[in-house]
């Protein structure tokens, strides 16, 4: 069965402090892995997804499938970056759905 | 940008009634998505719709949910007599090419008394 677990509610990090948001899934087959991103009264916006291995707002995520691990990073946190962080997983075996972790409600301490 | 609308954005309802809940999705996109979020949880799919039928739906979208796409813009969701459990938040989506980039409405709080 498809799950993804984001072990963290809450995480807490000074400005400037390296973060890592946990995500972990459980797939069988190929799965696209997400990072979904809503920031206080906006909507759920799409952050970052694995296949394009790019970097928005100096936050990347690697795909580990040996460890099954899409783990959110950014060496170097801004206040703004303080939001609700949300791990998220599709595939060809799960059709047009998304399977959607807890979230991580990140906080950026000034 | 165009973004994809929900109204209302906070609906109160009295357990068995219907409500109706109403997104309009970008213009030129197909592929529309309802997800709904219990206080507290994650977020959980729906369903989703393209060429005006269900083309997935999930465990719990049951007999007392319908989808419709009533004309060229909306795209609505019925719940024909709520429970309590079915307090939640109300996301729409949608993409283009049912591709991996949904894209979210604001979602629409229902609270059912």
């Amino acid at each position: 069965a498809q799950r993804v677990t984001q072990p963290e509610k809450l995480l807490s990090v000074f400005k400037g402090a390296p973060v890592e948001l946990k995500c972990n899934y459980s797939y069988s087959g190929s799965p696209e892995l997400f990072w979904y991103v809503q920031y206080s009264r906006q909507r759920l916006q799409l952050l970052l997804r694995h296949i394009s291995r790019e970097s928005i707002k100096g936050f990347t995520a690697d795909l580990n499938k040996g460890e099954t691990s899409f783990h959110l990073k950014k060496p170097f946190a801004q206040e703004e970056d303080s939001a609700m962080y949300y791990c998220a997983l599709s595939g060809s075996n799960t059709g047009n759905q998304f399977y959607f972790g807890t979230g991580t409600s990140l906080t950026v301490i000034p | 940008e165009p973004e994809v609308t929900q109204t209302p954005s906070h609906q109160v309802t009295q357990m068995g009634q219907e409500v109706i809940l109403r997104c309009v999705p970008i213009s030129n996109h197909l592929y529309f998505y309802w997800y709904r979020q219990i206080l507290g949880q994650k977020v959980e799919f729906l369903v989703s719709f393209y060429n005006n039928e269900i083309s997935e739906k999930s465990e719990i979208f049951d007999d007392q949910f319908s989808v419709e796409r009533p004309d060229g813009s909306n795209f609505t969701l019925k719940i024909r007599s709520t429970k309590l459990e079915d307090s939640a938040m109300y996301f729409c989506a949608s993409n283009r090419d049912g591709g991996y980039e949904q894209y979210f409405g604001p979602g629409t709080r229902l609270t059912v008394t």
